[in-house]
Formats: C-alpha cells, sequence, structure tokens
C-alpha cells in the first residue's frame, strides 16, 4: 500500500490568516496529484489535479504546488474564512492502475 | 452538472444481514469507485470497476463484494453485516485516471 502523508493534521486559524499544508507521495512511478474539499455533510469536491513538476494551480484564494522529484505539494489559503473550513484531502494516481490513493486529510477550521 | 447519488443517506442493519449499497452516475464515466471513511483512517479503496462486469479488489475488500451490471450503476454488497463494517461508505465515478466525482455517502450502522 503506497504512503500518502498530509500534515498537519488538524489546523485552527483565525478568519483572514493565511494557512499552507502539505501533502508527501511517493516521488516515483508519479502520474498525478489531486487536491479535493471535503465539507462537512457534503461530498468530497475536487479542488486541483496536478501533473507536472513545477505546476501551480489557483482557483480563487486557494492555490496549489507540486514538486514531484521530491514528492511532496502544498496547498495555501489566503486570506481564510469561515466557508473554508473542512477536511482537505490529497490523492495520489501513479503507476499503471486507476486508483487514487488517499491521504487521511488535513482538518481546517477558521474561526471568526 | 456532474452526479453520483446513493441510494441511502443513513441506513441500519443487523449483524448478518446481507447488504446493499446502490450507486448511479449520469456521467457516463467508465470506471466507478467504492471507498470507506473511518476516523483516522481516511477514504479506503474498497473494490473499483473500470467497466461492465469488471472488477478489481483495493486495499480493504475483504467481507465486500460488488456488481457492474450497467454501466451507470455499481453495486457494493456485505454478504453477511458485521459490527466492524459500520462507517461511511462513499462511492466515486472517473474517466481514466481523471477527477473522481463522488456521491453524498451512506452512513451505516451495523448493530
Amino acid at each position: 500500500i503506497l504512503n500518502v502523508e498530509q500534515s498537519p493534521q488538524s489546523l485552527h486559524v483565525q478568519e483572514g490568516d493565511s494557512t499552507n499544508f502539505t501533502c508527501s507521495f511517493p516521488s516515483s512511478n508519479f502520474y498525478a496529484l489531486h487536491w479535493y474539499r471535503w465539507e462537512t455533510a457534503k461530498s468530497p469536491e475536487a479542488l486541483f489535479v496536478m501533473t507536472l513538476n513545477g505546476d501551480e494551480k489557483k482557483k480563487g484564494r486557494i492555490s496549489a504546488t507540486l514538486n514531484t522529484k521530491e514528492g511532496y505539494s502544498y496547498l495555501y489559503i489566503k486570506g481564510s474564512q469561515p466557508e473554508d473550513s473542512a477536511t482537505y484531502l490529497c490523492a495520489f494516481s501513479g503507476g499503471s492502475n486507476y486508483k487514487l490513493t488517499f491521504g487521511k486529510g488535513t482538518l481546517l477550521t477558521v474561526n471568526p | 452538472d456532474v452526479k453520483v447519488t446513493q441510494s441511502s443517506r443513513y441506513l441500519v442493519k443487523r449483524t448478518g444481514e446481507k447488504v446493499f449499497l446502490e450507486c448511479v452516475q449520469d456521467m457516463d464515466h467508465e470506471n466507478m469507485f467504492w471507498y470507506r471513511q473511518d476516523p483516522g483512517l481516511g477514504l479506503r479503496l474498497i473494490y473499483f470497476s473500470y467497466d461492465v462486469k469488471m472488477k478489481e479488489k483495493g486495499d480493504i475488500p475483504e467481507g465486500y463484494s460488488v456488481s457492474r451490471e450497467k454501466k451507470e450503476r455499481f453495486s457494493l454488497i456485505l454478504e453477511s453485516a458485521s459490527t466492524n463494517q459500520t462507517s461511511m461508505y462513499l462511492c466515486a465515478s472517473g474517466d481514466h485516471r481523471e477527477t473522481q466525482y463522488f456521491g453524498p455517502g451512506t452512513r451505516l450502522l451495523v448493530l
């Protein structure tokens, strides 16, 4: 079983703070790295799919970077808002199969 | 708007019962997946299917089986439910290695 690690496990920030968290994954046989946001009582929602080393993606106040050589990705949230509170999951896709291997997630709580 | 639906949001079953969890997608995706989510363990893949009537074991297939008779429908079967199968079950669909789209989840309690 592949090892996909996310840190920190949970995070509390104040509204307006900027924050970031990390996903580490195997650096061999890399195909893609996915980020999802999972709000309570909703379905996980795709944020980004990243495939190239050095990729940077942005969606509003959220952005992500990718380093496939060293096997990590960062997710950044600028000016956190209470509605950003969610679990953020990363998922690794590699080798020749269809599977995504998920990390355990980072639970972000943004206090008003 | 993409849509993955699951037959129940909440389900309570007794130990030993046969349980069917149904998932339907309307996006004509080739691949469908069943995961379970448990506190502290993240999303773990139970089974997936890459075509009608085709299936592959995921990381934790023990105690489960699946059925994919039609492209849009993927069923997860607990042949004899046990208390350690109490969990949140999520279905997803997607095309080859692309984004997976998730259903709302079924919270199953086995008594």
